[in-house]
């Protein structure tokens, strides 16, 4: 099972971006979306239908629909530069999960 | 403050053998499945092993299924991940990271927080 992201998007200071991560087990399992800065973990930015988790800032939220989720970023800010990777469950449920390839993010 | 800390990376040769280690605090272990992920260098997120709280589901990856080992100690709040017959490719960095299974509006769906700050595994003559 895949889970598909375009390699990279920009976006200018204080504009809106999405993100968007296509893959059949969308259909069925809600993403999550994950921020990584280079030589750091990832971090959880939105999970679910449109949870963030304390301390991310509301510019961040998502969506989904059929088997497209996406991840939205209101105002982006140069900090918000950064890799992006959404996953879930694979198509069978397999509770070992997926990872999309990746969207860099660059603030212009 | 929840935390992890990954531990035993290092530069190993081709059919060698490494044991990773994951030191947890801030939460209560026991309750949570844990995974392995890792990230070779330049590229994506690769999850490698999932265990349950009691250990009685765990689960690999094709790339490392008969030579990666994933198992934990309650007791000690540790994470293990036991590489053998390890392969060029198997350069990344191992992140240990906390899974969460949860349900929005009946709708189940994975979390994986927090992580790791990661180990490099370098396989290399």
């Amino acid at each position: 099972s895949e889970l598909t992201q375009d390699p990279a998007v920009s976006v200018a200071l204080g504009q809106t971006v999405r993100i968007t991560c296509q893959g059949d087990s969308l259909r069925s399992y809600y993403a999550g979306w994950y921020q990584q800065k280079p030589g750091q973990a990832p971090v959880l930015v939105i999970y679910g239908k449109n949870n963030r988790p304390s301390g991310i800032p509301d510019r961040f939220s998502g969506s989904s629909s059929g088997n497209t989720a996406s991840l939205t970023i209101t105002g982006a800010q140069a900090e918000d530069e950064a890799d992006y990777y959404c996953n879930s469950r694979d198509s069978s449920g397999n509770h070992l999960g997926v990872f999309g390839t990746g969207t860099k993010v660059t603030v212009l | 403050q929840v935390q992890l800390v990954e531990s035993g990376g290092g530069l190993v040769k081709p059919g060698g053998s490494l044991r990773l280690s994951c030191a947890a605090s801030g939460f209560t272990f026991s309750d949570y499945y844990l995974s392995w992920i890792r990230q070779a260098p330049g590229k994506g997120l690769e999850w490698v092993a999932y265990i349950s709280s009691k250990s009685s589901h765990i689960n690999y990856a094709d790339s490392v299924k008969g030579r990666f080992t994933v198992s934990r100690d309650n007791a000690k709040n540790s994470l293990y991940l036991q590489m053998n017959s390890l392969r060029v490719e198997d350069t990344a960095v191992y992140f240990c990271a906390r899974e969460v299974t949860y349900y929005n509006d009946g709708i189940e769906g994975t979390r994986v927080d927090p992580w790791g700050q990661g180990t490099l595994v370098t396989v290399s003559s």
